[in-house]
């Protein structure tokens, strides 16, 4: 499935940058997600946008910043990022309001392998 | 406290075989649920899934059950094949929660190894 693209793939910044990640869907979806992989851990959900506006916010802190501008793309801008934050961020996304079962199928990106020093 | 247990982290099975992965959970809320197969340095991809009106859903050589009564689910591959091998998540799903988005509580993933 090709359908949800991440960049980029691999990021290490320092505790003081500040980075973006991207993700951009080409399935005609309405909702997209950011989660957050550690290792040992279950997939965590960060954020939920569904029709450009944010419906959940998993108490995540302050210095990851989504923005969604447009029903295709997200992003997840970092400052100030502390090395416990070093994780696999994937981004997803479903179909959304359509009616029946299948619209709660969420299809990821690759994700982005980010490192903090 | 999780609400979607997968209690094996590892399988390994002989190529041929059946694999079962089993997956367990405590949200009697869920109503639709899915499994993600998951190489490394990839993203999750979907497999298949199941709505709880359903006990069963076929799609070639995988097969999930669901027995609502035990709040547990099942997926079955057969034939299993070298390529199957890669970490397996559960996830499910109570509905919409907001202008059509959906949240998936995923549980922790089982490594399946198929032996050749």
């Amino acid at each position: 499935e090709t359908g949800v693209t991440q960049t980029p793939r691999h990021l290490v910044m320092g505790m003081t940058n500040k980075k973006s990640l991207k993700c951009e869907q080409h399935l005609g979806h309405n909702a997209m997600y950011w989660y957050k992989q550690s290792a040992k851990k279950p997939l965590e959900l960060m954020f939920v946008y569904s029709l450009e506006e944010r419906v959940e916010n998993n108490s995540v802190p302050s210095r990851f910043s989504p923005e969604c501008p447009n029903s295709s793309h997200l992003f997840l801008h970092l400052h100030t990022l502390q090395p416990e934050d070093s994780a696999l961020y994937l981004c997803a996304s479903s179909q959304g309001i359509a009616g029946g079962p299948s619209q709660e199928t969420q299809y990821f990106g690759p994700g982005t392998r980010l490192l903090v020093l | 406290d999780q609400q979607v247990k997968q209690n094996s982290p590892s399988l390994s099975v002989q190529e041929g075989r059946i694999s079962i992965l089993n997956c367990d959970y405590t949200n009697s809320m869920f109503d639709y649920f899915l499994w993600y197969k998951k190489y490394p340095a990839e993203g999750p991809t979907f497999l298949i899934s199941i709505s709880s009106i359903k006990d069963k859903n076929e799609d070639g050589r995988f097969t999930v059950f669901l027995n609502k009564s035990a709040k547990h689910l099942s997926l079955h591959i057969v034939p299993s094949q070298p390529g199957d091998s890669a970490v397996y998540f559960c996830a499910a799903s109570e509905g919409a929660t907001g202008a059509g988005s959906y949240q998936l509580t995923f549980g922790k993933g089982t490594k399946l190894s198929v032996i050749p």
